[in-house]
Formats: C-alpha cells, sequence, structure tokens
C-alpha cells in the first residue's frame, strides 16, 4: 500500500497564478485533511472533509479551496496565488476522529514569488 | 485556537530525560502525539483519549488531564534518535474531526 501519496512534490509559482495540490489515499479512510506548515507556526488546518463530497473550514481556509468527489482523493486548489501562501502542504488522513492516527503524506513545498 | 506547547525547544545529552507539555483553552476529547524529522512528514507516536489515561511507546510515555485539559509528553533515557520537533494535536469535545496542532517542541539529543 501506499498510504498517502501527494503531487507534486515541490512547485514554483508566480503571483497570480493558479494551482491544485493533490492528495490520494489507498486506505479506504473517511477523514481527509490539508494543513500548512509554516516556521514557528506548526500544522495549521486549512480545510478538511469527513467523507465523499463533504467539505468543510479549517484554521486558516482564506485563498484556499478543496474538493472530494471520490472518497480517495482531496484536492487543494489556490486561485490567485499570493507569496504568503508559501508553505509546506500536508495531507492526511484519517479512517475516523476521536482514537485514530493521522496518516500523513510527504508534503508538497511550495513557493510564490 | 491553537494548543499551547512548552518548552518551544530543550537540548539533551543522551540517557537525559525530558517532558513536553501541551496546554489547551477547550475541554479535550483526545490528545495525539506525533514526531517530525527535518524534511520530513510528521510520524504518529500515541493518542490518549479523556480519562487521565497514560500511555508508552518504548520510551515515550504521555499522560492526559482532562480537568485541566493538558497533556504531557515524558522521554526517557532519551536517545539520539528522540531528536526532531514533537507536536500535540487536540480534538476539542464536541467538535469532531478537527485535529489542531501545537506549534512543536525543538527536541535535540547530543552525545
Amino acid at each position: 500500500n501506499a498510504g498517502v501519496t501527494q503531487t507534486p512534490k515541490f512547485r514554483v509559482l508566480k503571483t497570480g497564478q493558479s494551482m491544485t495540490l493533490l492528495c490520494a489515499q489507498d486506505m479506504n479512510h473517511e477523514y481527509m485533511y490539508w494543513y500548512r506548515q509554516d516556521p514557528g507556526m506548526g500544522l495549521r488546518l486549512i480545510h478538511y472533509s469527513v467523507g465523499e463530497g463533504t467539505t468543510a473550514k479549517g484554521e486558516v481556509p482564506d485563498g484556499y479551496n478543496v474538493s472530494r468527489l471520490k472518497k480517495q482523493n482531496f484536492l487543494l486548489g489556490l486561485e490567485s496565488a499570493a507569496p504568503s501562501q508559501t508553505s509546506v502542504y500536508f495531507c492526511a488522513s484519517s479512517y475516523r476522529t476521536g482514537g485514530p492516527p493521522l496518516h500523513f503524506g510527504n508534503g508538497t513545498r511550495l513557493t510564490v514569488t | 485556537q491553537q494548543p499551547v506547547q512548552s518548552p518551544q525547544a530543550v537540548i539533551l545529552r543522551e540517557g537525559e530525560d525530558a517532558v513536553i507539555n501541551c496546554s489547551s483553552s477547550k475541554a479535550l476529547y483526545s490528545v495525539h502525539w506525533y514526531r517530525q524529522k527535518h524534511g520530513e512528514a510528521p510520524v504518529f507516536l500515541m493518542i490518549l483519549l479523556k480519562g487521565g489515561e497514560q500511555k508508552g511507546h518504548e520510551k515515550i510515555s504521555a499522560s492526559f488531564n482532562e480537568k485541566k485539559q493538558q497533556s504531557s509528553l515524558y522521554l526517557t533515557a532519551s536517545q539520539l534518535s528522540y531528536s526532531g520537533t514533537y507536536f500535540c494535536g487536540t480534538e476539542p469535545t464536541g467538535t469532531a474531526s478537527k485535529l489542531t496542532f501545537g506549534t512543536g517542541t525543538r527536541l535535540q539529543v547530543t552525545l
């Protein structure tokens, strides 16, 4: 099993460009999450999904959109990238809340110039 | 709101002990602990559910004081491999699905 796979691993964007980060999991997990990690800030929740077709806002949702059309995939979109969105993005999944651990992908390092 | 971790950083010699604390302003259902090596994804260590239980993972254990909304991670006889950044993640009561992480504690173990 691959677990949680994120693509791409690295990306450089210019201000105003758009892109989509893909997260795929093969563990049949219901819950999926997008976090961003910045120095000194820890992991901050952007958006999450409790099942196919559902999404919800986390702590820092502004400037991002998400979609969960298939259970195994969770997409994070940036419509108009800004330098403040330079960060490392982690996707995670879990089969339920209240106990099971989160399984993290290896991260996507995004730089917006 | 992110839980507060302390200390922010700690340097140990191999074999020494350390305690990392995590405090929340909200009533908690569960606390997760993860360790992240530089350039890698966070890796799960353990989960504690409300009830004050204590869990262990090799020489790493943790406690959860539900009333104080606090959790502590205990690293005993530290090894070089324990180096990394430790994060607590909290799941407040009534907000299922939202795991919020602290800002992390950087631990460095030296010879």
